[in-house]
């Protein structure tokens, strides 16, 4: 089945800065990857995604690049803000069977 | 648009108690998910509904969890005996295409 790492576990920048979270997976068969964002006591938030014939995907502060070849993507945020603090989980997904990573802690000092 | 609706928010149990979950996905949505999440992990998937029918159950631990979506629209998620190994988020999610789109959860804690 498909394998997800996802680094760091911990991360913590400050107000203004940009913030760099990447996956890897495992299954080249895997077309899909979404980006969640999970706040404490809530459920996963999707904010961006990305399929597999596109190589960058940007909304505003946040952007999401894919390397099918090397079969990993990453999540970037700019000008982050103390509300981007929150979990942040990638996936990956083939025929609708999402994949997640084990999550990033991102700690946005202001 | 109203969201994933998830309940109980919160269920405290005693072990060998038996316990249920309700999950109302989003209008329109075909594909209705139960996963399971522990503590500063990700979610796993433990089945998945296109309509009426389980189309993967394969990470359900059959002996303990059932669940049903009649028809096609609410879902349970049920536990019975639970175990202490059991208290986690249980978060509901459905979809229409590939995004998926997820409720609150539901946090159990078996005593």
């Amino acid at each position: 089945g498909e394998n997800v790492e996802q680094h760091p576990s911990t991360l913590s920048v400050q107000e203004g800065d940009s913030a760099v979270i990447k996956c890897t997976y495992s299954d080249s068969a895997s077309n899909y990857f979404p980006w969640y964002k999970q706040e404490l006591g809530k459920g996963p938030q999707l904010i961006i995604d990305i399929r597999s014939n596109v190589g960058e995907k940007k909304d505003q502060r946040i952007a999401v690049t894919l390397n099918k070849t090397a079969k990993h993507f990453s999540l970037h945020i700019t000008e982050t803000q103390p509300e981007d603090s929150a979990v942040y989980f990638c996936a990956a997904s083939h025929r609708r069977a999402l994949t997640f990573g084990s999550g990033t802690r991102l700690q946005v000092q202001p | 648009e109203a969201g994933v609706v998830q309940s109980p928010r919160y269920k405290i149990i005693e072990k060998k108690q038996p316990v249920a979950f309700w999950c109302n996905p989003i209008s329109g949505h075909n594909t209705l998910y139960w996963y399971l999440q522990n503590l500063g992990q990700g979610p796993e998937l433990l089945i998945r509904y296109e309509n009426e029918e389980a189309v993967d159950d394969s990470q359900l631990p059959k002996d303990r969890f059932s669940a049903e979506r009649l028809k096609g629209v609410d879902s349970t998620l049920k536990i019975q005996p639970a175990e202490l190994g059991d208290s986690a988020v249980y978060l509901c999610a459905s979809s229409s295409s590939d995004e998926q789109f997820f409720g609150p959860g539901t946090r159990l804690t078996v005593l």
